[in-house]
């Protein structure tokens, strides 16, 4: 069966610190990869998308950025955390050929920027 | 930009009744809408999809209509029970690849 993993749970970083979030999924091949943030009292808003290794798609200009090394890797970094990149990020996936099922969220990581 | 209203404030329902969570969109055309359901400190849970197509979709309990005139989704609950209580999202997609969600409904059932 397909699982995916995110971490860590929580993270506390200070402003101006670097940040590097990672997604693996196992049990299936050529996932869509989705990264979405939510901010407290705010829907999920979409951050970036990857079809395949190399290929990112960005929703919203920012200072984070996403990449995908191998075909079931989704890491989020940013170079400098600002106290607006607080929330609760969630990495997804999708298979491409599964239309009829939504996406399978990973457990989330907090981020607290201090 | 496309705009995804769910009711703002929490609703309350007693156990038993029906629940109707609504889902309000403009500026856009969505061929896909899905509903999901998020408890506290954890992410969404796919619930259901329902295309531009169809008008109504059932999964046990719940139930999803779309019209596409009214640009508007319902969800209900029947039988509500207080397992149900979480927060209720929507998502809306014209190409099914990537989803644009809603702000959430907070839903409790109470005893």
């Amino acid at each position: 069966s397909q699982t995916i993993h995110q971490w860590p749970a929580t993270l506390v970083q200070p402003v101006g610190s670097p940040l590097s979030l990672e997604c693996t999924v196992e049990g299936t091949s050529n996932p869509n990869l989705y990264w979405y943030r939510q901010a407290a009292g705010r829907g999920l808003q979409l951050l970036f998308y990857s079809v395949g290794i190399g290929q990112i798609s960005s929703e919203v200009p920012q200072n984070l950025s996403a990449s995908r090394p191998q075909d079931r890797q989704f890491i989020l970094s940013s170079k400098k955390l600002l106290l607006s990149d607080s929330g609760f990020y969630l990495c997804a996936w999708r298979g491409q050929s599964s239309l009829n099922y939504g996406y399978t969220f990973g457990s989330g990581t907090r981020l607290t920027v201090v | 930009s496309q705009k995804i209203e769910q009711n703002s404030e929490a609703l309350n329902i007693q156990e038993g009744k029906t629940a109707t969570l609504t889902c309000n969109y403009t500026n856009y055309s969505p061929a896909y809408l899905q509903w999901y359901r998020q408890d506290p400190g954890r992410g969404p849970v796919f619930l259901l999809l329902i295309r531009e197509n169809e008008k109504e979709k059932r999964k046990e309990r719940l139930k999803v209509t779309f019209d596409t005139t009214l640009k508007q989704s319902l969800f209900h609950i029947t039988a509500s029970q207080p397992a149900d209580s979480a927060t209720y999202l929507c998502a809306l997609s014209n190409t099914g690849n990537q989803f644009y969600f809603g702000t959430g409904t907070s839903l409790t059932v109470i005893p």
